[in-house]
């Protein structure tokens, strides 16, 4: 059984104070690893997929990072605009496309 | 550019009432649809896909069932809800063969059983 563990569940940050946050994933094989955005009351907002191991993909101040077993979603010089749920996924390769997603990352920047 | 409308966005519903939520896409032919429910401290939990007209596959068996009427509408129902029935119901998104593209969601329906 596919399984993804985000670490950690709650994130205090102050303005501009870098940090990453954690995806463990367990998978048969990776089809792809998703980030969402989701902000309180709205639904997730697609933000990046990777695929292989080494991957990187960056917009704005979010860079995300992919090993075999974890991925990082780095924030970098945060603003309180970046204070929302992260939600990361994966799917599984040679079998049902549909993601398993993980409980969240709940991030506060404070000015 | 293609657009997913999804109501109402809250409810408060007694238990044994029936429900009905809609979801609709606009710009695009033939999608992926998806339902997910998404409690407090929890992770999305998928509850039916269809990927056609009159395909629906379901995730979790309970008194919820879905419906594909139309090529870009999705509906949600139950006969009679349940107190456990409270929660965020997402609605989704996606181009066949471009799932790795991810997902778009609706904004969401708060449903609140009393």
């Amino acid at each position: 059984e596919d399984q993804v563990t985000q670490s950690p569940e709650a994130l205090r940050l102050q303005e501009g104070e870098s940090s990453s946050l954690n995806c463990s994933y367990t998978v048969s094989g990776l089809r792809g690893l998703f980030w969402y955005r989701q902000d309180p009351g709205k639904g997730p907002e697609f933000l990046f997929t990777l695929y292989s191991a080494g991957e990187e993909k960056e917009k704005e101040r979010l860079k995300a990072t992919l090993t075999k077993k974890e991925s990082f979603l780095h924030i970098t010089a945060p603003k309180p605009e970046d204070s929302a749920t992260y939600l990361c996924a994966v799917s599984r390769a040679g079998g049902s496309y549909i993601p398993t997603f993980g409980r969240g990352t709940s991030l506060i920047v404070h000015p | 550019s293609q657009t997913i409308h999804q109501w109402p966005a809250t409810l408060v519903q007694p238990v044994g009432s029936p429900l009905s939520l809609e979801c609709t896409v606009e710009g695009t032919s033939n999608p992926n649809l998806y339902w997910y429910r998404q409690a407090a401290g929890r992770g999305l939990q998928l509850l039916f896909y269809s990927v056609g007209i009159g395909q629906i596959s379901s995730e979790v068996p309970q008194n919820l069932s879905a419906s594909r009427p139309q090529d870009r509408q999705f509906i949600l129902s139950s006969k009679k809800l349940l107190l456990s029935d409270s929660g965020f119901y997402l609605c989704a998104w996606s181009a066949i063969g471009r799932e790795n593209y991810g997902y778009t969601f609706g904004s969401g329906t708060r449903l609140t059983v009393v």
